[in-house]
């Protein structure tokens, strides 16, 4: 887990704020998934991304969410106007190639209130 | 939507029991991957199986893949406390996305 770094790994957010989360993907790795964790469930796949590209974005909801991997510099989820419903566990993996298995980081917990 | 069940959802035991929990799909995947997660961090790969009917051993963990690429189980020898955890598995959904089960949460008593 150590290779795939999560940052912050706790983020308070208030309501309407905007909540931006970044993910360093393991060294040589070009794809970069976003999952969602709700306490006492599985993961929730939410976008699949290549450096500059977004491949997959079927998971993620169509307002408030977006998600980037520029050429230079870490992925970033970004939820803007935050509710409390989008408290979870947001958690990154990479992979050095599509349809290899991922390698997950140690998640970053947002909590709104 | 592909789906990928889970069982059971919980599960405890005493040390030195055996277990087996399983995953299971009306779809066919290219791949499956198992992973382990404990509390506050992300999961770790365990191990992936790619041909139907493969059974592939870690220590005391065997996984296998069914024949039609549909479902799969772990099975655990003499389980140990340090094997708790919650135990997921995943399928690769042909290059597009990784599909996760929900999970067994696993707690081994000493």
């Amino acid at each position: 887990n150590a290779g795939v770094m999560q940052n912050p790994r706790h983020l308070v957010r208030r309501r309407g704020q905007e909540a931006r989360l970044r993910c360093s993907p393991m060294k040589g790795h070009s794809h970069v998934y976003w999952y969602r964790q709700l306490p006492e469930e599985g993961l929730k796949f939410m976008v699949y991304l290549q450096k500059e590209n977004i491949i997959d974005e079927s998971g993620m909801p169509k307002e408030r969410f977006s998600a980037e991997f520029p050429k230079e510099g870490p992925s970033i989820l970004r939820i803007q106007q935050v509710v409390r419903g989008d408290s979870a566990a947001y958690f990154c993996a990479s992979s050095p190639a599509d349809r290899l298995p991922l390698h997950f980081g140690n998640g970053t917990r947002l909590t709104v209130t | 939507t592909q789906l990928l069940e889970q069982s059971p959802q919980f599960l405890s035991i005493q040390e030195g029991e055996n277990l087996t929990v399983y995953c299971n799909s009306s779809s066919v995947f290219s791949s499956l991957q198992w992973y382990r997660q404990e509390p506050g961090e992300g999961p770790v790969l365990l191990v992936t199986v790619v041909t139907g009917g493969e059974v592939k051993k870690l220590k005391r963990l065997t996984f296998q893949f069914g024949d039609a690429r549909k479902d799969s189980s772990l099975h655990i020898t003499a389980a140990q406390p340090g094997d708790t955890g919650l135990y997921l598995c995943a399928g690769d959904n042909y290059g597009q996305n990784f599909v996760f089960g929900p999970g067994t949460r696993l707690s081994v008593l000493p």
